[in-house]
C-alpha cells in the first residue's frame, strides 16, 4: 500500500522563527514530491514541487528530499502568521500510476500555527 | 495561464435527491483530471480521474459517478445521496506535456447533505 505519513501536529511556531514539516513515504521508486498549503475552508494550493536529491529554495520556502531515507520535508524561515494554515504533503508514486495518469498519494496534513 | 472553476461553491442537498458538480480548465488541452473529496478534519480521498474524453477511472466503489464530455470539462453526478457524501468536492488537473507532473486544484465545491 502507497503511503505518506506526516505528524497531524498541531505545531505552533513563533513569529520569526523557523518551521520544519515533515513527511515520509513509502516507495523507494516515488520521484515527484510536492507540498501543498491548505487554509481553512479554501482548496490545496501548490507551494513546492521537488524531484532532485538535496534542497529547492523558493524565497521564504526551502523543501528537502533525501530519497534514501525516503524523507521529504519544508522549512518555512522567517514564519509569519498569514502561514498558519495545514500544510500536505504529495507523492507521486510510480508504481501506483498507470499509463498517463500520474496519481498523486496525500498525506494528512500538519496543521501549522504560527503566534504573533 | 490556466484557470480552473468549479460550481456551485456551495450545495445544500436533502438524502435521496441526485447532484451535479461541474469542473472547466481553461487555458491548456488534454490535461487530466482528478475528482477529490475531503470529509470534515479528514484527508484527501481521490474518487474518480481520467485522461481524456469519456475515460473515467473510479478509485473507491460508491454511489457516485463520473464523466469527461469534453476535453476540459469533468463532471461529477450522483442518483441519490447519502449523508455520508457531505465533504468538500475538489477538482484537479495536470498538463500531460509537463514532465513536472504538478497537480492544480480548482476553489472546490462544499456539499452538505441533510
Amino acid at each position: 500500500q502507497k503511503e505518506v505519513e506526516q505528524n497531524s501536529g498541531p505545531l505552533s511556531v513563533p513569529e520569526g522563527a523557523i518551521a520544519s514539516l515533515n513527511c515520509t513515504y513509502s516507495d523507494r521508486g516515488s520521484q515527484s514530491f510536492f507540498w501543498y498549503r491548505q487554509y481553512s475552508g479554501k482548496s490545496p494550493e501548490l507551494i513546492m514541487s521537488i524531484y532532485s536529491n538535496g534542497d529547492k529554495e523558493d524565497g521564504r520556502f526551502t523543501a528537502q528530499l533525501n530519497k534514501a531515507s525516503q524523507y521529504v520535508s519544508l522549512l518555512i524561515r522567517d514564519s509569519q502568521p498569514s502561514d498558519s494554515a495545514t500544510y500536505l504533503c504529495a507523492v507521486n508514486f510510480l508504481a501506483f500510476s498507470g499509463a498517463g495518469a500520474q496519481k498523486l498519494v496525500f498525506g494528512q496534513g500538519t496543521r501549522l500555527t504560527i503566534n504573533p | 495561464s490556466q484557470t480552473i472553476h468549479q460550481w456551485p461553491a456551495t450545495l445544500v442537498q436533502p438524502v435521496g435527491s441526485p447532484l451535479s458538480l461541474e469542473c472547466t480548465v481553461e487555458g491548456t488541452s488534454n490535461p487530466n483530471l482528478y475528482w477529490y473529496r475531503q470529509a470534515a478534519g479528514r484527508g484527501l480521498q481521490l474518487l474518480f480521474y481520467s485522461v481524456g474524453i469519456g475515460q473515467i477511472s473510479s478509485e473507491v466503489p460508491q454511489n457516485l459517478s463520473a464523466s469527461r464530455p469534453q476535453d476540459r470539462q469533468f463532471i461529477l453526478s450522483s442518483k441519490k445521496l447519502l449523508l455520508s457524501d457531505s465533504g468538500f468536492y475538489l477538482c484537479a488537473w495536470i498538463n500531460r506535456r509537463e514532465r513536472a507532473y504538478e497537480q492544480y486544484f480548482g476553489p472546490g465545491t462544499r456539499l452538505t447533505v441533510t
